[in-house]
């Protein structure tokens, strides 16, 4: 079935670990983005890929980093955790050339907890 | 001022209600406008989209636009306990320009 996978579903971290959350796209689709929710603040950006190759950052990039080795992978990491990336990480993915409103279709998400 | 307001809810309605949900922004280079539904623990998936002004229908769903007052409105008729999710609105100024959402407001739709 087509579409977005995330690993882990959920994951409990000690403070200072370092954490890769993975992403994983069959759509075949140029863009990818990172996305933390939190209650009362909605959705944020956090990076995103507009191609393999390329990377860019969002609204609130630091202590995050992202790498787009291929078109379908777009891993984020976590370099020292912190107890306010307590979160729930999702993944999207768009192709801008199929529709001119560029729909993003988001992975299941990833529950982060940093104690 | 965000650049996108949403009503925070949470929201209660009993099944068959008519319901409405909002939101205001203040970017007026915003064209694409959608509503994202998001069920609990789940990825928010495309519900409606519209391009510049107006109305949008897709069965219970309507989807308006009014960009002289930058507010946009989701309706969705004869509601049912399967609409219970967190709607988000979302929008963005071109194809490929960010996507901003609203903070969503989560509906609940009693039996």
């Amino acid at each position: 079935i087509a579409g977005i996978t995330q690993a882990p579903t959920s994951q409990i971290l000690a403070a200072g670990r370092r954490m890769t959350l993975r992403c994983t796209q069959d759509m075949r689709h140029n863009a990818m983005y990172w996305y933390r929710q939190d209650l009362g603040l909605g959705l944020r950006l956090i990076h995103y890929s507009n191609t393999a190759g390329t990377t860019g950052k969002g609204e609130v990039p630091d202590g995050y980093s992202v790498s787009r080795a291929n078109t379908d992978d777009f891993p984020l990491t976590l370099a020292s955790a912190v107890p306010s990336q307590t979160s729930v990480y999702f993944c999207a993915s768009s192709d801008a050339y199929k529709r001119s409103y560029n729909e993003q279709f988001f992975g299941p998400g990833t529950r982060l907890t940093v104690l | 001022q965000k650049e996108v307001e949403q009503d925070p809810g949470p929201l209660s309605v009993p099944e068959g209600a008519i319901v409405s949900l909002n939101c205001t922004y203040s970017n007026s280079a915003f064209q694409y406008f959608m509503w994202y539904r998001q069920y609990s623990r789940k990825g928010p998936e495309l519900l409606m989209y519209t391009y510049s002004s107006g109305n949008k229908e897709d069965g219970r769903f309507t989807a308006q636009v009014d960009k002289s007052s930058k507010y946009i409105s989701l309706f969705i008729r004869d509601s049912q306990p399967s609409d219970s999710a967190t709607y988000l609105c979302a929008m963005r100024a071109g194809a490929n320009s960010k996507l901003t959402f609203g903070k969503g407001i989560t509906l609940s739709v009693r039996p």
